[in-house]
């Protein structure tokens, strides 16, 4: 059985750092790309990033390239998002995703039970 | 970027009722389409990949069609459980885009 674990959201002040992680089970870790979904309160679903299966190819959304770095072990399996310079409109549910391929292009599959970051002073 | 229009935004229908929604492509994305159900306070659960191939223990009563442009989501009986919103999602190309959501409600 596929398993998406996320962790690490919290309450942060704007301007702050945060890592959150997407521990996996049940599939070939090393196979799959793997996104970021989020959420913000009431709002419609938002890609934010996808990590390829050997982290050699990696996306962003517009409104994180450059704050966000999507990366991966596939020894630990497991995915992480490095989330930089905060705005209060990164306030979501951060989602986990498994692709159904490798590249990215295989459509999201499976999911986490997400983790909610909270930017707020 | 791609942009994805659902319609309608809600719609009300009673169980056993026959509901399709739609979702538009600004330009063509073959059939990279997927669509998802999300109940409040869950998280989404992924129903049609490719546009039409229903992802594994997803009931037969859903079925997806389109390509290019355009794309339905088609619920041949609704049942209780069926009431949520519904997203498509368009993994042609990046940024991959979403939809806005259709809130399926009871009538």
């Amino acid at each position: 059985e596929v398993q998406l674990v996320e962790s690490g959201g919290e309450l942060i002040q704007p301007g702050g750092s945060l890592r959150l992680s997407c521990v996996a089970s049940g599939f070939s870790f090393s196979s799959f790309a793997l996104s970021w979904v989020r959420q913000a309160p009431g709002r419609e679903l938002e890609w934010v990033s996808t990590v390829g299966g050997n982290s050699d190819n990696t996306n962003y959304a517009d409104s994180v390239r450059g704050r966000f770095t999507g990366s991966r072990d596939n020894s630990k399996n497991t995915l992480y998002l490095h989330m930089n310079s905060l705005r209060v409109e990164d306030t979501a549910i951060y989602y986990c995703a498994k692709d159904g391929n490798y590249y990215g292009s295989g459509g999201l599959d499976h999911w986490g039970q997400g983790t909610l970051v909270t930017v707020s002073s | 970027d791609i942009q994805m229009t659902q319609s309608p935004s809600s719609l009300s229908a009673s169980v056993g009722d026959r509901i399709t929604i739609t979702c538009r492509a600004s330009q063509g994305i073959g059939r990279y389409l997927a669509w998802f159900q999300q109940k409040p306070g869950k998280a989404p659960w992924s129903l049609i990949y490719d546009a039409s191939s229903l992802q594994s223990g997803v009931p037969s009563r859903f079925s997806g069609s389109g390509s290019g442009t355009e794309f339905t989501l088609t619920i041949s009986s609704l049942q209780p459980e069926d009431f949520a919103t519904y997203y498509c999602q368009q993994y042609y190309s990046y940024p991959q885009t979403f939809g806005q959501g259709t809130k399926v409600e009871f009538k």
